[in-house]
């Protein structure tokens, strides 16, 4: 089977920095992905992780540790529109996303 | 077309009644997903199209649940008699390439989503 947890919810200040962890326990291993869900909107794409390390694009970084399984999202310079729900999803040896429940996030002013 | 095309949008529908609910994937793209997704939690995987073909069905949660794609493009997820647990949001997703023994990330990119709820 496989278990994903992440924090369900978050605060923080506009202009700061949040990191938002995931744990994984996956039968197979082939990526993790971040996703931003705004309320009643699709999920969207924000990155892809297969290998251990950190991947950065632009004000979001994503860090994954296969052997941890574990990874997080960093959003840097946080502005008001980040705030939405953040979904990790892993792409298990079956090939379809297996999500955990996100972890929605409140920025303040 | 440009992104997912889902339709309904909205569907309110009585204990008992059969929905149909319909997915555009993206022009061209070889994989489909279903997922339903609770108030407040993630998707839940429902079944998985490589073309026409039902790969996996795994994550429907009853035989009232059926989804066709018939000519490896359109999809349609069908929920016969209704029931208040089915109320939810029915996600549908494509990504380019075949999932099995595709590599890359090949990512799957979500429609909006029919909201369904059942009275």
């Amino acid at each position: 089977g496989q278990n994903i947890d992440q924090p369900t919810e978050m605060t923080a200040t506009e202009g700061a920095i949040v990191q938002i962890n995931c744990t994984y326990q996956t039968s197979g291993f082939n990526g993790l992905f971040w996703y931003q869900q705004h309320a009643g909107e699709a999920p969207t794409f924000l990155s892809y992780n297969v290998l251990d390390g950190l991947e950065e694009k632009g004000r979001f970084s994503s860090f994954l540790s296969r052997s941890k399984g574990y990874s997080y999202l960093l959003l840097k310079e946080l502005q008001m529109k980040d705030s939405a729900s953040y979904l990790c999803a892993v792409r298990g040896g079956f090939q379809k996303l297996v999500f955990g429940t996100g972890t929605r996030l409140l920025v303040s002013p | 077309g440009a992104g997912v095309s889902q339709s309904p949008r909205y569907k309110v529908a009585k204990r008992g009644q059969d929905v149909a609910l319909r997915c555009d994937p993206i022009s061209g793209h070889v994989s489909l997903f279903w997922y339903q997704q609770a108030l407040g939690q993630g998707p839940e995987f429902l079944t998985y199209f490589q073309n026409e073909a039902q790969l996996d069905k795994s994550g429907l949660p009853s035989d009232r649940f059926f989804a066709e794609r018939p000519e490896g493009s359109v999809s349609t997820l069908k929920i016969q008699r209704t029931q208040q647990e089915d109320s939810a949001v029915y996600l549908c997703a494509s990504s380019p390439n075949r999932h099995r023994g595709s590599s890359g990330a090949n990512v799957l990119t979500f429609g909006a989503g029919s909201r369904l709820t059942v009275l």
